[in-house]
């Protein structure tokens, strides 16, 4: 089972508010991703979570706040957003974090709009 | 600067054809190299990863990789509209970041 899931589908959210985004996989895997993805581009890099650290964090602006519970759940907080923050979020994971040969599997997304 | 570089297409070829996608990359050291599809309004959904230079053969996709060339392609047989997608090229790089190509739309037309 290779199963990552996401919730929610879709949000719709003003830039006052605050909202998060949630991640599931229970794979066993101990790296999870975020990534933001523009419509006709492909994903951009977020955040990278190792064993439930921040290992890497592609200077995100931080009114996005990751946040690794345990080793199965990933959340991304979001605060005072701007529309162009509006993109698809997508989750991921893999075994490890490695330099070699790691699959990341990817969840379904969630479609976010920031009006 | 870590790229990965594909053709963006459209790239349309009849039912039954072969579709042959293509990728280079800037990082001779990488050693992992991935094939995702994805479907318009979807999320990436993994087709193929090689690690080795040759040839890797699942069903209908074949994977080849030259890392001499720096060079990584798919090739569809017998293509069906089903597979009508956009194809994204991945390679991980030096610190572990899964960096993707621009991605090519495949169109299979009837």
């Amino acid at each position: 089972d290779t199963e990552v899931t996401q919730t929610p589908k879709h949000l719709v959210m003003g830039m006052t508010n605050k909202k998060s985004l949630k991640c599931e996989q229970h794979m066993g895997h101990r790296a999870m991703y975020w990534y933001k993805q523009k419509a006709k581009k492909p994903p951009e890099l977020m955040f990278v979570y190792s064993y439930e650290k921040l290992s890497i964090n592609e200077s995100v602006p931080s009114r996005f706040s990751p946040e690794c519970p345990n080793s199965s759940l990933l959340n991304l907080h979001l605060h005072a957003l701007q529309p162009e923050d509006s993109a698809l979020y997508l989750c991921a994971s893999s075994q490890e974090v490695a330099m070699g040969q790691e699959t990341q599997y990817f969840g379904p997304g969630t479609r976010l709009l920031v009006l | 600067q870590k790229e990965v570089e594909q053709n963006s297409g459209p790239l349309s070829v009849p039912e039954g054809a072969i579709a042959s996608l293509n990728c280079t990359y800037s990082d001779r050291g990488s050693q992992s190299f991935f094939w995702y599809r994805q479907y318009s309004g979807k999320s990436p959904e993994l087709i193929m990863f090689i690690y080795s230079n040759g040839d890797k053969e699942d069903g209908r996709f074949t994977a080849q990789l030259n890392k001499a060339s720096q060079y990584v392609s798919l090739l569809i047989r017998d293509s069906q509209p089903s597979d009508s997608a956009t194809y994204l090229c991945a390679v991980i790089f030096w610190g572990g970041k899964l960096i993707f190509g621009q991605g090519t739309e495949l169109s299979v037309k009837p």
